[in-house]
């Protein structure tokens, strides 16, 4: 069955740099794109970016642009995404997910990790 | 970018209603538009993808209609697991956006 096992809960002071990983099973992990979509606590979703863990290319959204890296090992079958700079609005439960769909549904979110939440405090 | 509008915030209903959600775009996406539901401490569940199909294992009460700009999530008779917060998604163009989410609670 499709897995998505995210890394432990992060503690981080402002300014530093945080890197979550997801390691993928159940699926061949170069077929579909890896999404990370965030949450922070008691508000709605917001879609952070993508990989391609076949190619690497990586696409964004504007606003975590410059700050966001999404890196994949594909000998593991694992993605990364790094997010630096945090001030307290980065404090937020991060997931990856995946779609296993191609085409238009690539874009969409049928499997989640269990989440991981990022605090930013000082 | 594209907004997407949820109404209402929340939604207070007893088990066997039927119950509507309304998703409304800024701007034309076509049918591409997703719906989940997540629960307290969960990962959001993938209910349904290009604006009325059934994503496999989805009970059918859940359905979902519309084109355009506006949207509807309906749950033709709520039992209790349906209890949750509801999102829609647009994914016709980057950046992928949500709506603010629906809370069904129980009446």
């Amino acid at each position: 069955q499709v897995q998505l096992v995210q890394s432990g809960a992060e503690v981080k002071k402002p300014g530093a740099s945080v890197k979550v990983s997801c390691k993928a099973s159940g699926y061949t992990f170069t077929d579909y794109y890896m999404h990370w979509v965030r949450q922070a606590p008691g508000q709605g979703l917001e879609w952070v970016g993508w990989i391609d863990p076949n190619s690497g290319a990586t696409t964004s959204a504007q606003k975590f642009q410059g700050r966001v890296t999404m890196t994949r090992d594909t000998s593991i079958s694992t993605g990364y995404m790094e997010l630096s700079r945090l001030t307290s609005d980065d404090t937020a439960v991060y997931y990856c997910a995946t779609s296993l769909k191609r085409g238009d549904g690539c874009n969409l979110f049928g499997y989640w990790g269990q989440g991981t939440l990022v605090t930013v405090s000082s | 970018d594209i907004q997407m509008t949820q109404s209402p915030s929340t939604l207070s209903a007893s088990v066997g209603d039927r119950v509507t959600i309304t998703c409304r775009a800024s701007q034309s996406i076509s049918s591409w538009l997703a719906w989940y539901q997540q629960k307290p401490g969960k990962a959001p569940k993938f209910l349904i993808y290009k604006a009325s199909s059934l994503e496999s294992g989805v009970p059918s009460r859940f359905s979902g209609s519309g084109s355009g700009t506006e949207f509807t999530l309906t749950i033709s008779s709520l039992q209790p697991d349906d209890f949750a917060t509801y999102y829609c998604q647009q994914y016709n163009s980057y950046p992928l956006t949500f709506g603010g989410g629906t809370k069904v609670e129980i009446k």
